[in-house]
């Protein structure tokens, strides 16, 4: 079973650069989440999806931007990238239940010089 | 607003017992979960809490107090590879993550 799969693994891209992380699981799961670890630090949310074509702000919402077409897919754009996006970003999802774990993907690992 | 608090460092030895603690002030409350991220890669689940009391799985359990925003999870017989860090996480319409605490455990 792939869960859920994120693509790329590791990036470098330059002040003022674009790019889109993308998330995928096969599990069917209604909620998907996007966060952001910085080194030693846990977890901040940045936007979360509860179905398809549903998206709402997490806690660190400012930079980037989200969509949600379908169950499968919620991918993640950063616009003018800047050094406070260098961090690691993991994709997660999890069923509708409330009791239900979330699953994550193995994360990106992006810097921005 | 969401407030999730842990320590951020803890050491023990293995062999011995360690208590993690996380106390939350959130609004609303679903749940509370605990996680376990090994440096480098994604969080794994450990445990469920919603209602008060403690569940237990194995080496682990975890207690939850909803009066107090009280959560620990208590791991025994460490092991070395229990050092990791622990994710405290309270689900209220969405999933918030706690400060995290890296526990190093020594021979």
């Amino acid at each position: 079973n792939a869960g859920v799969t994120q693509t790329p693994k590791f990036r470098i891209l330059k002040i003022g650069q674009s790019m889109t992380l993308q998330c995928t699981q096969d599990m069917n799961h209604n909620y998907m989440y996007w966060y952001r670890q910085d080194p030693g630090m846990g977890l901040k949310l940045i936007y979360y999806s509860v179905g398809a074509g549903i998206t709402d702000k997490g806690e660190v919402p400012n930079g980037y931007n989200v969509s949600r077409s379908t169950t499968e897919d919620f991918p993640l754009r950063l616009e003018l990238a800047a050094p406070s996006q260098t961090s690691v970003y993991f994709c997660a999802s999890s069923a509708l239940r409330v009791d239900t774990e979330a699953f994550f993907g193995q994360g990106t690992r992006l810097t921005v010089v | 607003g969401q407030n999730i608090d842990q320590p951020t460092e803890m050491t023990a030895t293995e062999g011995a017992i360690v208590q993690i603690n996380c106390t939350y002030q959130t609004s609303g409350f679903n749940g509370l979960f605990w996680y376990q991220q090994h440096a480098g890669e994604a969080p794994t689940f450990l445990s469920y809490n919603v209602l008060d009391g403690l569940e237990e799985k194995g080496r682990f359990s975890s207690f939850l107090s909803r009066s107090k925003g009280y959560s620990y999870l208590l791991l025994k017989e460490l092991q070395m590879k229990d050092s990791a860090s622990y994710l405290c996480a309270v689900y209220t319409d969405k999933l918030i993550f706690g400060t995290g605490t890296r526990l190093q455990v020594f021979p």
